[in-house]
């Protein structure tokens, strides 16, 4: 079993559409990650959350330490939110060395 | 203000050559990690280094695979006598140095064809 679960593995949605991504982890951690990454481009780190909420835009970020999960949701969602989202965790030893989910890969269509 | 630069963005190399990718990070940032990306798999991690030390190489495969962060000038990820598994978008990241969990900056990523 991966340390880090993401779900779905795919998901389509048209536009305007309200999505949740979720995430369970079976480690302790220090912090969450959420990463995009575009195909054939690089990762952009969209939020890094160790407790509640986050905000940035359409997009929040949710987490429950105690049931080691999380959730990224997206409002109104458009064609340019079609990536693949990453979550990943950081243990409690080395800072910053991520485990990573094996991502979300998001269409949305018009 | 430029982020983390990675370069080459594609590099094709024959078995057995040898494999140089390159990673300057965000300017004031003094902590790189460098991750794999193999076809169709997720990201793993490979090494983590502060200039002149390597701090957790536990990602790192034992042979042919090394990695630096020079006091001056980019850290580099060697290959040597690369093999056809060597296939992989190779990224890198950094952080600056105010301790743990600070937010990562990712590199483009390399992408590396062994023919």
């Amino acid at each position: 079993k991966n340390e880090v679960e993401q779900s779905p593995q795919n998901l389509t949605a048209q536009e305007g559409e309200f999505i949740t991504i979720n995430c369970s982890y079976s480690v302790g951690i220090s912090a969450l990650h959420w990463l995009q990454q575009h195909p054939g481009g690089g990762i952009v780190s969209l939020f890094m959350l160790s407790s509640g909420k986050k905000k940035h835009g359409r997009l929040i970020a949710t987490i429950n330490i105690q049931e080691k999960h999380s959730s990224l949701h997206i409002t109104a969602s458009h064609p340019r939110d079609s990536a693949v989202y990453i979550c990943a965790v950081s243990g409690t030893g080395t800072a910053s060395k991520l485990t990573f989910g094996t991502g979300t890969r998001l269409q949305v269509t018009l | 203000n430029a982020g983390v630069m990675q370069n080459p963005r594609h590099l094709v190399r024959r078995r057995g050559q040898e494999a140089r990718l390159r990673c300057s990070p965000m300017k004031g940032h003094s902590h790189v990690y460098w991750y794999r990306q193999l076809p169709e798999e997720g990201l793993k991690f490979m090494v983590y280094l502060q200039k002149e030390n390597i701090i957790d190489e536990s990602g790192m495969p034992k042979e042919r695979f090394s990695a630096e962060f020079p006091k001056e000038g980019p850290s580099i990820l060697r290959i040597q006598q690369v093999v056809r598994g060597d296939s992989a978008a190779y990224f890198c990241a950094s952080s600056p140095p105010e301790g743990r969990n600070s937010p990562l900056h990712f590199g483009n990523g390399t992408r590396l064809t062994v023919t």
